[in-house]
């Protein structure tokens, strides 16, 4: 089993401000790790993804993210946000043993920026 | 681009009806999903399908069915609504694990309201 734990629920930013997300996860074994943004009365759309190879994973829209093992975290960064980005962001982890690709969402940061 | 459609962006419904939420993907996915998005609960499984006429559970099953008649549609059934049932449902799909494009695509998301 594996369960994700997404520490704000809520993260203010000033237009062109930096932003972090963070995002903790534990696993009885290893996962992969994805992050997803979901617009006003949108779906959700893929921002990144960490499957294996380079720790730090580039995204759309200028968003990174860094995969520790040792701390369980994949925290999602932007050094300067947009009015765009005003948006529901989500981690989700699968289970790299899980054979149908079933996703284990956190609840979700919502980010407002301000001018 | 991978197209998932929901049929109906709004729904409501009374209690006691049978409700019927449609997903249908053009990509010919394998894999297809039913999520239900909760505000703090983020998005938890509801029932996935790997195949025609093929299903599983799911964290959450419990009140709701699905049905996959054919590989590019995929049904869920609420049989008898209730008030707990009032929330936002994401279809979602993808290839299977291991054709290294497996990541979920998901539709725009279909937000029930049972009075």
């Amino acid at each position: 089993a594996q369960s994700v734990t997404q520490l704000d629920s809520q993260v203010p930013v000033f237009e062109e401000a930096p932003v972090e997300l963070r995002c903790n996860y534990s696993s009885s074994v290893s996962v992969y790790l994805f992050w997803y943004v979901q617009y006003p009365n949108q779906g959700l759309q893929l921002l990144l993804k960490y499957l294996s190879g380079s720790t730090l994973v580039k995204g759309i829209n200028g968003f990174e993210a860094e995969f520790n093992k040792s701390q369980t975290s994949f925290h999602l960064r932007k050094p300067s946000v947009h009015i765009s980005d005003t948006a529901e962001y989500f981690c989700a982890v699968r289970m790299t043993t899980d054979s149908w690709g079933k996703l284990q969402f956190g609840a979700g940061t919502q980010v407002v920026v301000t001018p | 681009d991978v197209k998932v459609t929901q049929s109906s962006r709004y729904l409501v419904k009374r209690t006691g009806e049978k409700v019927f939420l449609e997903c249908v993907q053009d990509m010919d996915h394998e894999n297809m999903f039913w999520y239900r998005q909760d505000p703090g609960l983020g998005l938890r499984l509801i029932y996935f399908s790997y195949d025609v006429k093929m299903k599983e559970k799911g964290d959450i099953p419990e009140g709701y069915s699905v049905s996959r008649e054919k590989k590019e549609r995929f049904s869920l059934i609420l049989e008898s609504a209730s008030t707990n049932q009032t929330s936002m449902y994401l279809c979602a799909s993808s290839r299977p694990v291991g054709s290294g494009a497996n990541v979920l695509t998901f539709g725009a998301g279909s937000r029930l309201t049972v009075l």
